[in-house]
């Protein structure tokens, strides 16, 4: 079946530094959706791409989807301690039926 | 208005018993997903239900668990015989299907821990 690989899977930064996920696929992907799991919590929607090269931003956050609708990234500029938890990439398969995750990525970010 | 709900929020149990978790999903969703994730991991997708489709049960890692959805409303993970590897938490969602691609919602989760 489809796979989504997300990297790093781990990263560390100080507050004020940049964060920048990966997602990549060997498949094109209809869509990339973008979701945050904080600590304890429950995974929650952010955002999604679906046209070929599309940027979005959500204040601090870009999100962007590739050329070639294979890949996907999320940038953090200048990020925050509330910007810490685990950050996923989904995408529907051609059929657009089933929400496949990617591994995701844990963000801790420290004073 | 009200969100993804899942019962009970934590669930202790002794290996070898059975288990069941309830799912409620947002009314008028017709697609309902069950994933496993354990501490510091990822989702692991475990079955898929869209609408009055035969379910996806491709991820269902053994033959121990089941899951049946009544009404295309209320699903319902039963776990038989439960082992230590099965402690985890276990996410519901549930997402429309119509008009394009749909984001998914998440309830919060029964952590269940096998003794």
């Amino acid at each position: 079946g489809q796979q989504v690989m997300q990297i790093p899977q781990y990263q560390h930064v100080q507050e004020g530094e940049d964060f920048t996920t990966y997602c990549n696929s060997s498949t094109t992907l209809s869509n990339i959706q973008w979701y945050k799991q904080r600590p304890g919590g429950h995974p929650v929607f952010l955002i999604q791409l679906v046209k070929s090269g599309e940027v979005k931003k959500q204040k601090r956050l870009t999100f962007q989807f590739g050329e070639a609708k294979k890949n996907s990234s999320l940038h953090i500029t200048a990020t925050q301690t509330t910007d810490v938890g685990t950050y996923f990439c989904a995408a529907y398969t051609g059929t657009a039926s089933k929400l496949t995750f990617g591994t995701g990525t844990r963000l801790q970010v420290t004073l | 208005g009200a969100g993804v709900s899942q019962s009970p929020s934590n669930k202790v149990t002794e290996k070898g018993k059975d288990v069941e978790l309830r799912c409620d999903p947002i009314s008028g969703h017709t697609a309902l997903y069950w994933y496993r994730q354990s501490l510091g991991q990822g989702l692991e997708f475990l079955i898929y239900f869209q609408g009055n489709s035969a379910p996806d049960k491709s991820g269902l890692p053994s033959d121990r668990f089941s899951a049946e959805r009544t009404g295309g409303s209320v699903s319902t993970l039963t776990i038989q015989r439960t082992q230590q590897e099965d402690s985890a938490v276990y996410l519901c969602a549930s997402s429309r299907t119509r008009g394009g691609y749909n984001e998914q919602f998440f309830g919060p989760g029964t952590r269940l821990t096998v003794l």
